[in-house]
């Protein structure tokens, strides 16, 4: 059974950092690239990075990009997202997604995390 | 949102109903990975509808999904009171954003 296991989430405040962790077990972790989801409750869900199964590759929102990093360790079959210089923007529930075609970055998110809130206020 | 969706839309038990997502020329009319996820409250999206048309194991048949130039579609046919719930769309772009989705639609069954 897949499972994908976030923490890390916490209240901050704005200029504060925060690094997610998703822990992954079910599957072939370094098969699959493996993305960051996040949704502000009662909209939608808003993609904001995804990494290649081997970490070589990696792709941002242009809301985000420059102030967070996703990075995986393929031994420890776990995802990371580093996210400084928080924004009250980036408020929501944080959630990790397995991508599902074998060796592909592009393609469907077919497992997602339970979901993990990150609230940034003064 | 990138991917546009009505904000709602409800049928009787029984009845079909199909929920439109229009998107560009840059997203679900360039890419056949177009899928659609059903949320209930306070519970994380789970993928219904992959590739524009396929189930995913344990998916109900019920589901299906179909796209046309820049427009794709989840029909959920014999509706039942255990459908209600909030849908998404979702596609793989050229655009800034790897990833967009639609605003959601919430399904009510009556």
């Amino acid at each position: 059974e897949v499972q994908l296991v976030e923490s890390g989430g916490d209240s901050v405040l704005p200029g504060e950092s925060l690094r997610l962790s998703c822990a992954a077990s079910g599957f072939i972790f370094s098969d699959y690239a493996m993305s960051w989801v996040r949704q502000v409750p009662g909209k939608g869900p808003e993609w904001v990075s995804t990494i290649s199964d081997n970490g070589y590759d990696s792709f941002f929102s242009d809301s985000v990009k420059g102030r967070f990093t996703i990075s995986r360790d393929n031994s420890k079959d776990t995802l990371y997202l580093q996210m400084n210089n928080l924004r009250a923007e980036d408020a929501a529930i944080y959630y990790c997604a397995k991508v599902n075609h074998r060796g592909a970055v592009a393609g469907n998110f077919d497992f997602w995390g339970q979901g993990n809130l990150v609230t940034v206020s003064s | 949102s990138a991917l546009t969706q009505p904000a709602s839309v409800s049928g009787s038990p029984g009845q079909s109903i199909t929920i439109p997502c229009t998107g560009t020329s840059n997203d679900i009319g360039n890419y056949n990975y177009v899928s659609w996820y059903q949320q209930r409250p306070g519970k994380a999206p789970q993928l219904i509808i992959f590739d524009v048309s396929s189930r995913p194991s344990g998916i109900s048949h019920r589901f299906s999904g179909s796209k046309s130039d820049n427009t794709a579609s989840l029909t959920i046919s014999g509706l039942q009171i255990e459908d209600e719930a909030d849908y998404y769309c979702s596609s793989y772009s050229r655009g800034n954003s790897v990833w967009v989705f639609g605003g959601g639609t919430q399904l009510t069954v009556v």
